[in-house]
């Protein structure tokens, strides 16, 4: 099935270690997304990419880094994990078409990497 | 700051009901987007709007740009709808391309 695959689905690391969660897309999409999701708030942007070997910070990107060497994929990673990387992380991707009249904007999410820091 | 406010936050109907969810932004937006996540799931796009109504099945998504608010409505509820349901909004202003701000979620339970 086309779409966004993230691996790994769950993860429990110790405070200081490191990993890295990868983001797939199969629909030829420029655009590329981390959020993360915490109990009581909206989704957050963490970083994104416009296009192959693009990236740029969202609005909470301290603690991690991101790379996109190939269009379809996109990389989160955490050098030192904190116990305040404990998060619900999303990747999305998306497309953007325009007519003369309107602006379209597809995004499709991946299912979620459910990460523990203890 | 809220710039997107949605109501309300949990909301618990019995099966067959008509139930509206809420959107307001407090900025000019491009586009408007209404999300639905299963307990435990994923994240699942349901309409864009940028103007007017759209329609799936049960589901109708309303936007009135000039007051700055969006509904999400849905008709002859089914336990299956239980999900949370997020909006989110393109910001009409020069940053990047495609970067979504989202509401907090209306969490919906719809009881047999």
């Amino acid at each position: 099935n086309a779409g966004v695959t993230q691996t790994p689905k769950f993860r429990v690391l110790k405070t200081g270690q490191s990993m890295t969660l990868l983001c797939a897309q199969d629909m030829n999409h420029e655009y590329m997304y981390w959020y993360r999701q915490d109990p009581g708030m909206g989704l957050r942007l963490i970083h994104y990419s416009v296009g192959e070997g693009t990236t740029a910070k969202g609005e909470v990107p301290d603690g991690y880094n991101v790379s996109r060497l190939k269009k379809q994929n996109f990389l989160l990673g955490l050098e030192s994990a904190a116990p305040s990387q404990t998060s619900v992380y999303f990747c999305a991707s998306s497309y953007i078409g325009r007519t003369e009249e309107m602006t379209n904007y597809g995004y499709t999410f991946g299912s979620g990497t459910r990460l523990t820091v203890v | 700051k809220n710039e997107v406010e949605q109501s309300p936050q949990n909301l618990t109907a019995q099966e067959g009901e008509f139930i509206t969810i809420n959107c307001s932004y407090s900025v000019g937006i491009s586009a408007l987007h209404w999300l639905q996540q299963h307990p435990g799931g994923g994240i699942v796009s349901l309409f864009m709007l940028s103007s007017g109504k759209k329609k799936h099945g049960r589901l109708i998504a309303t936007i009135n740009i000039q007051e700055k608010h969006s509904s999400l409505h849905i008709t002859a509820s089914h336990p299956r709808d239980s999900a949370v349901y997020i909006c989110a909004v393109h910001m009409n202003y020069g940053g990047s391309q495609g970067n979504l701000i989202f509401g907090k979620g209306t969490k919906l339970s719809v009881k047999p």
